[in-house]
């Protein structure tokens, strides 16, 4: 099973590009979200999406934009990148849009701006 | 608002001895609470949750937690590391009340397992 897939792996920008991550996953689940890993800052919650057509904001959303037009794929997006949102990015999903089932990671984005 | 603390940033521990990678938390209502691991280069994994019940609960790879509720704690425990338990830890918890449906992260405590 290949579970939650994010691509890319690894991306430089320079400071005002855009890109998007993608992330997608096979299992079917409802709750879909992006986490940003900073080094002493743990993970933060940046969007999350409860089913197909339903976003909300997490902790730090700001500079980011999602969508969920399919269970399978929730995207990320940085419109206009900045220094600050050099991270690791990760998505993740559960089976149980409450939050009481265990979330499945995706093997992260390492993105680096300039 | 809801929290989770993890107070070491770094925790070690010689091979063949027990651990524990400390969690508190601060919530309304009662918690759900999740530990998780990361190797390098990796996603996080899931190793155990507690939802209700029994106040130990018991996971992957021989870890198990012990759920609190008095000193509001979460602490994870394994009673003989192995060096391939070396990798960051993640609590998290997330309020039984909470529509929001969103589950918060600690910031991470780096388990060092010595041969």
């Amino acid at each position: 099973n290949a579970g939650v897939t994010q691509t890319p792996k690894f991306q430089v920008l320079k400071t005002g590009q855009s890109m998007t991550l993608q992330c997608a996953q096979d299992m079917n689940h409802e709750y879909m979200s992006w986490y940003r890993q900073d080094p002493g800052m743990g993970l933060r919650l940046i969007h999350y999406s409860v089913g197909a057509g339903i976003t909300d904001q997490g902790e730090v959303p700001n500079g980011y934009n999602v969508s969920r037009s399919t269970t399978e794929d929730f995207p990320l997006r940085l419109l206009s990148a900045a220094p600050s949102q050099t991270s690791v990015y990760f998505c993740a999903s559960s089976y149980d849009r409450d939050g009481l089932g265990k979330l499945f990671f995706g093997s992260g984005t390492q993105l680096s701006v300039l | 608002a809801q929290s989770v603390a993890q107070p070491e940033d770094q925790v070690n521990v010689a091979e063949g001895n027990p651990l524990t990678v400390k969690c508190t938390y601060s919530v309304s209502g009662n918690p759900y609470l999740f530990w998780y691991v990361q190797y390098p280069n990796r996603g996080l994994q899931f190793l155990l949750k507690y939802i209700t019940g029994d106040n130990l609960v018991k996971g992957s790879y021989g870890f198990e937690a012990e759920f609190n509720k008095s000193q509001t704690s979460f602490h994870l425990k394994k009673p003989s590391a192995l060096v391939s338990d070396s990798a960051l830890y993640f609590c998290a918890v997330r309020p039984f009340m909470n529509r929001d449906d969103k589950i918060i992260f600690g910031k991470g405590t780096r388990l060092h397992i010595l041969p």
